[in-house]
C-alpha cells in the first residue's frame, strides 16, 4: 500500500497571507487528522475528519480550518498567517474505527516571514 | 482536558545501555497505549503498542509495560544502538477516543 502523502513539502509565506496544505491518506482509510509540530510543543492536535465530516477538533483558533473530500483526501487551510504559525504540519490517516495506529505523512514545513 | 505526562524530556545513554521512558495519563477509561518514534527529519512511526487487557508486550529489544491502577506505562529499550537515537512519543486515547493525546516527547541520544 502506498503511504500517506502530503503536498507541498515546504512552503514559505508572508504574514497575513493564507495557505492550503493537502493530505492523501492510505487507500481505504477514512479518517484524516492534522497536527502541528513545533520544537518543545510536541504534537498538537488540530482536527480530524471522517467521511467528509469534522469529527473532532483541537484547541486552535478559527483561522485554522479543513475539509475532506469524498475520496478521503483532506486539505487544511490557515488564513491570516502569523509568525507563530511556522511549524511542521503533519497529517495522519487511520481506519477511523476505534483507537488504532495513526499513519503519518512526511509533513509540510511552513515558514512564515 | 485529558493529558499525559512524559519523562524524561531528554535521555542520554551509552551504546549497550538500557533506556526507560515513562508516561502517566489521566483517564482511567483509556484502553490503547501506542508509542511512536520520530527520527530526525522523518515522520513519526508506531514502534509498539499495548492494550489494557495485558500488562506487558515485547518486540525484540523494545518492551512496553502498563500499570492501569497507577495509570502509567513505560517504554523499555535494551542494548541501545546509535540508530535508536530519536524522539519518542507516548500516547493514549482518552475514553477510547479515536484521537490520541501525545506526550511532549523524549529525545533519546545513544552515544557510540
Amino acid at each position: 500500500k502506498a503511504g500517506v502523502t502530503q503536498t507541498p513539502r515546504y512552503l514559505i509565506k508572508t504574514r497575513g497571507q493564507q495557505v492550503t496544505l493537502s493530505c492523501s491518506p492510505i487507500s481505504g482509510h477514512r479518517s484524516v487528522s492534522w497536527y502541528q509540530q513545533t520544537p518543545g510543543q510536541g504534537l498538537q492536535f488540530l482536527f480530524e475528519y471522517f467521511s467528509e465530516t469534522q469529527r473532532n477538533k483541537g484547541n486552535f483558533p478559527g483561522r485554522f480550518s479543513g475539509r475532506q473530500f469524498s475520496n478521503s483526501r483532506s486539505e487544511m487551510n490557515v488564513s491570516t498567517l502569523e509568525l507563530g504559525d511556522s511549524a511542521l504540519y503533519l497529517c495522519a490517516s487511520s481506519t477511523g474505527q476505534g483507537p488504532h495506529e495513526q499513519y503519518f505523512g512526511p509533513g509540510t514545513r511552513l515558514t512564515v516571514t | 482536558g485529558e493529558n499525559v505526562e512524559q519523562h524524561p524530556s531528554t535521555l542520554s545513554v551509552q551504546e549497550g545501555d538500557s533506556a526507560v521512558i515513562k508516561c502517566t495519563y489521566s483517564d482511567s477509561a483509556s484502553n490503547y497505549f501506542p508509542w511512536y518514534k520520530q527520527e530526525l527529519g522523518k515522520r513519526p512511526q508506531l514502534i509498539i503498542d499495548i492494550r489494557s487487557n495485558v500488562g506487558e508486550k515485547k518486540d525484540q529489544r523494545i518492551a512496553v509495560t502498563l500499570n492501569k491502577t497507577a495509570k502509567h506505562f513505560s517504554l523499555h529499550i535494551t542494548e541501545t544502538q546509535p540508530e535508536d537515537s530519536a524522539v519518542y512519543f507516548c500516547a493514549f486515547h482518552p475514553g477510547g477516543s479515536y484521537i490520541p493525546t501525545f506526550g511532549r516527547g523524549t529525545s533519546l541520544i545513544v552515544h557510540p
